[in-house]
């Protein structure tokens, strides 16, 4: 069964500076999709970028890029020039066919 | 607007009394699914459907039942709730492609007591 784990319960950044929240997944799939989503006080869930398993370049999405090692099944997402509207929850999740699957969440502070 | 509408936002029942939350998509997606979140579980799904007539279980699915009678409805029935069903829930939906991301409703907070 696929699982995913972000081990970092919670973390903290100063204003404009870059923080990296991990994830590590498991599968036995070639093909498959990450995404990381925030969600904020408001609690909405809000997509913030994803990843295709076959593309090898690391995706980006203005301040936000992930680092993709497939072999390693590491999927890191780096915040960078923090702002305190950053400040949220992060969930990781892989998505294979019918399931999406969601890591445990990091908390995000961002200190002014 | 493209949106998943879910209601009602905060539910209070006691146990054992019948509740529905309701799920609704104006985008046409073939795919819904709904979660349950929990604090240092991350989000687990409960019950999915890839059209009209067809839904499957997810991780979590005792205590709940789903139906689809019409593409863009998804409601999440809880015939006789118990304290441990208290949870914030969220419904999604995509595309039938499963490479797009879910677009999810702005959660239901239910207590059960």
């Amino acid at each position: 069964a696929q699982t995913v784990t972000q081990s970092q319960p919670e973390m903290s950044v100063q204003e404009a500076e870059t923080v990296t929240l991990s994830c590590t997944y498991d599968t036995s799939e070639s093909d498959y999709y990450l995404f990381w989503y925030k969600q904020p006080p408001s609690r909405q869930m809000i997509l913030v970028i994803r990843q295709e398993a076959y593309k090898q370049q690391n995706a980006t999405e203005n301040r936000f890029s992930v680092n993709f090692q497939k072999a390693a099944k590491s999927f890191s997402l780096k915040i960078s020039d923090s702002q305190l509207g950053d400040a949220a929850m992060y969930f990781c999740a892989y998505r294979n066919t019918d399931k999406l699957i969601f890591g445990t969440g990091t908390r995000l502070q961002v200190f002014p | 607007e493209a949106q998943v509408t879910q209601n009602p936002r905060y539910l209070i029942t006691v146990t054992g009394k019948k509740l529905t939350v309701t799920c609704s998509q104006n985008m046409n997606h073939e795919y819904m699914s709904w979660y349950r979140q929990d604090p240092g579980l991350g989000l687990r799904q409960i019950y999915y459907s890839m059209n009209v007539e067809v839904t499957d279980k997810g991780d979590v699915p005792e205590g709940y039942k789903v139906s689809r009678k019409e593409k863009r409805n998804f409601p999440l029935i809880l015939e006789s709730p118990s304290p441990n069903q208290t949870s914030l829930y969220f419904c999604a939906s995509s595309p039938g492609r499963w490479n797009s991301p879910l677009h999810f409703g702005n959660g239901t907070r239910l207590t059960v007591t």
